[in-house]
């Protein structure tokens, strides 16, 4: 219940696509869901996050959907350009969380082509 | 300056060598974080530490051994590490808030491999 599940484990995408990651979730008392960025030799860094009072929340070419009954969200990331190329991770939490206790999905290795 | 500063970035060992990872934050922050991050697998929490005290503990071997000497410095001690161990070790701070806590700031990681 604890677990957090993410697919595809990687992805290739051609430069103008769109990328779309899925994670899922068991544990109804998450309602924090950030996503993570990391490239090559550096650590996770913040993306963008959303609750649950929102079904989407849209940060420039990326945008997270949500849907609480399926207990799914998700990362789409528009126009993908090379430099997207990266792993991407989906967490989970509740959001009153002392202790930054995230739970990560496995991650997805983002490949763009030119 | 970065945020959250790990040393060394490498580091090869022997089964029956002694060393530490530093990780100093410069955030502001009262948490800090060490997750274990290995290939093909989600990040691990292995301990919290809240303004100097180790909250949590998740079942890490007692081969590793955190310090917290205050609220900018987190320590990781190693020895009789095994092979399985070989990992990127990352450290991360953040808020110890609600609504906060979940944004962590993580250092680029210190690359540990175990011969």
């Amino acid at each position: 219940q604890q677990q957090v599940k993410q697919s595809p484990q990687s992805l290739i995408v051609q430069k103008g696509g769109i990328s779309i990651i899925n994670c899922a979730y068991e544990n109804t008392a998450f309602d924090y869901f950030p996503w993570y960025q990391q490239f090559p030799g550096k650590g996770p860094a913040l993306l963008i996050a959303i609750r649950p009072d929102v079904s989407e929340k849209k940060e420039g070419r990326f945008t997270i959907s949500f849907n609480k009954s399926a207990k799914q969200f998700s990362l789409h990331i528009m126009d993908s350009q090379p430099g997207d190329s990266a792993t991407y991770f989906c967490a989970a939490s509740p959001f009153y969380n002392q202790g930054g206790k995230l739970i990560f999905g496995q991650g997805t290795e983002l490949s763009v082509k030119p | 300056e970065t945020g959250v500063t790990q040393t060394p970035r490498h580091l090869v060992m022997g089964m029956t060598n002694k060393k530490s990872l530093k990780c100093e934050q410069h955030l502001g922050h009262n948490a800090m974080y060490w997750y274990k991050q290995s290939a093909k697998k989600p990040l691990e929490l292995m301990f919290v530490y809240s303004l100097e005290e180790r909250v949590e503990n998740n079942s890490v071997p007692s081969r590793f051994s955190p310090a917290c000497p205050n609220s900018s410095h987190l320590f990781l001690h190693l020895h009789t590490l095994q092979p399985e161990d070989s990992a990127l070790y990352l450290c991360a701070s953040s808020r110890w808030t609600s609504g906060r806590a979940g944004e962590l700031f993580f250092g680029e990681g210190s690359r540990l491999t175990v011969l």
